[in-house]
């Protein structure tokens, strides 16, 4: 049950574009399109940003898109906007009916 | 509406116990997957374990054999018991909900913080 791995930390200036990668195993990324991404801000529960690699929730920016590709999965933000600066998560559902999470990439928008 | 609002956080000491709970509204809480998932101060997130609409429960190595996941439909709650809790235990715990047969976290409490220190 290794954590997905993530950047700490990237950042873009207003209007950038920015993609945040998870890199996981068979076991998990590459096994399922069954990966999430979740925004967190300071002292809030996570949201839902992105869900099956590339689907959006209902209310949830077009500029937020998913993507994978072998056993990486990655989330680009267009436009960026200051409100976007956040800490990032990926999540994948596991071969052993259970979930992983990546370490968490922190988003500065400059 | 859908809402999940998490208790039973607190100071523990060092070898304690502590039950969490997760009061739901809005859905059923046993006829969708029902997650903890916790976050230590500073740190990222980390999945502590499910309960699946059959019954079937599953947790992260981290706490195997020490927390144990359960729901009392009656009441539409989701618990967390936690026994021999160690200073690695302290987190904000959520609950989170992934509705059946779906494989992400839609809808999240607003956590209770469990600090483990003597």
């Amino acid at each position: 049950q290794s954590a997905l791995t993530q950047p700490a930390s990237v950042s873009g200036s207003p209007g950038q574009s920015i993609t945040i990668s998870c890199t996981g195993t068979s076991s998990d990324v590459g096994g399922y399109n069954y990966v999430s991404w979740y925004q967190q801000h300071p002292g809030k529960a996570p949201k839902l940003m992105i869900y099956d690699v590339s689907k959006r929730p209902s209310g949830v920016s077009n500029r937020f898109s998913g993507s994978k590709s072998g056993n990486t999965a990655s989330l680009t933000i267009s436009g960026l906007q200051a409100e976007d600066e956040a800490d990032y998560y990926c999540s994948s559902y596991t071969s052993s009916s259970t979930w992983v999470f990546g370490g968490g990439t922190k988003l500065t928008v400059l | 509406e859908v809402q999940l609002v998490e208790s039973g956080g607190g100071l523990i000491q060092p070898g304690g116990s502590l039950r969490l709970s997760c009061a739901a509204s809005g859905f059923t809480v046993s006829s969708n997957y029902m997650s903890w998932v916790r976050q230590a101060p500073g740190k990222g997130l980390e999945w502590v374990s499910v309960i699946y609409s059959g019954g079937s429960t599953y947790y992260a190595d981290s706490v195997k054999g020490r927390f144990t996941i359960s729901r009392d439909n009656s009441k539409n709650t989701l618990y967390l018991q936690m026994n021999s809790l160690r200073a690695e235990d302290t987190a904000v715990y959520y609950c989170a909900r992934a509705a059946a047969g779906t494989y992400y976290f839609d809808y999240w409490g607003q956590g209770t913080l469990v600090t483990v220190s003597s």
